[in-house]
């Protein structure tokens, strides 16, 4: 265990669907990360937050809005969903954005498919 | 240029060989280097850091060199259970998160 629990774990939507997916780190990190793997592509991250304030937003789409409440927990809101966004998302916590030799911390991520 | 660029792999070798995987970056004022870890539809976990002086644990070793903004990780005497993606991950900016690489692929068999 990493101390950065997802859920769920699997996630089947259609395009209308409005769904979340949720994320808790026990590990007193300060900083929290939603990435995107897709098949035969990097991780691509998706957003950031450091001491609950949004700090990087890499052009997502809009049908992707983060939340996070507080430094311990992290939302991602999903809809109208597209079924190019089908992958593995993972979220990821750290103890603060950009601090010399910072260590992500990965939760098993959700696979969502969108149909 | 791809911000952070390895290997494409896969790479397959028989148990006992010895593997390196390389790693460029795009941004010369890069300051934390790292190596994870994925196995097939898990989440990535940290394999080892990279220092500038290079660094070792066990049967894997880690080397930096800033001027040709280049990253290697060498695995001695493969195991079965290396078989995993290995990920160079780069912070590009101070106080900006970390890139990930697409990722070299090693399968080991005995």
């Amino acid at each position: 265990e990493t101390g950065v629990t997802q859920t769920p774990r699997h996630l089947v939507m259609g395009m209308t669907n409005k769904k979340s997916l949720k994320c808790e780190q026990h590990l007193g990190h300060n900083a929290m990360y939603w990435y995107k793997q897709s098949a035969k592509k990097p991780l691509e991250l998706m957003f950031v937050y450091n001491f609950k304030e949004q700090t990087e937003n890499n052009s997502v789409p809009s049908r992707f809005s983060p939340e996070c409440p507080n430094s311990s927990h992290l939302f991602l809101h999903l809809h109208t969903l597209q079924p190019e966004d089908s992958a593995l998302y993972l979220c990821a916590s750290s103890h603060a954005v950009g601090e010399t030799n910072e260590k992500l911390f990965f939760g098993s991520g959700t696979q969502l498919s969108v149909l | 240029r791809k911000e952070v660029e390895q290997d494409p792999g896969p790479f397959n070798v028989p148990e006992g060989a010895t593997v390196a995987f390389n790693c460029t970056y795009s941004n010369s004022a890069s300051q934390s280097f790292f190596w994870y870890r994925q196995d097939c539809r898990k989440e990535p976990k940290l394999l080892m850091s990279v220092y500038s002086s290079g660094n070792e644990d066990g049967r894997f070793t880690a080397q930096l060199n800033r001027a040709s903004q280049y990253s290697s990780l060498v695995i001695r005497d493969s195991k079965l259970s290396d078989s995993a993606t290995y990920l160079c991950v780069v912070n590009m900016q101070a106080g900006t998160a970390l890139i990930f690489g697409k990722g070299t692929t090693l399968s080991v068999s005995s």
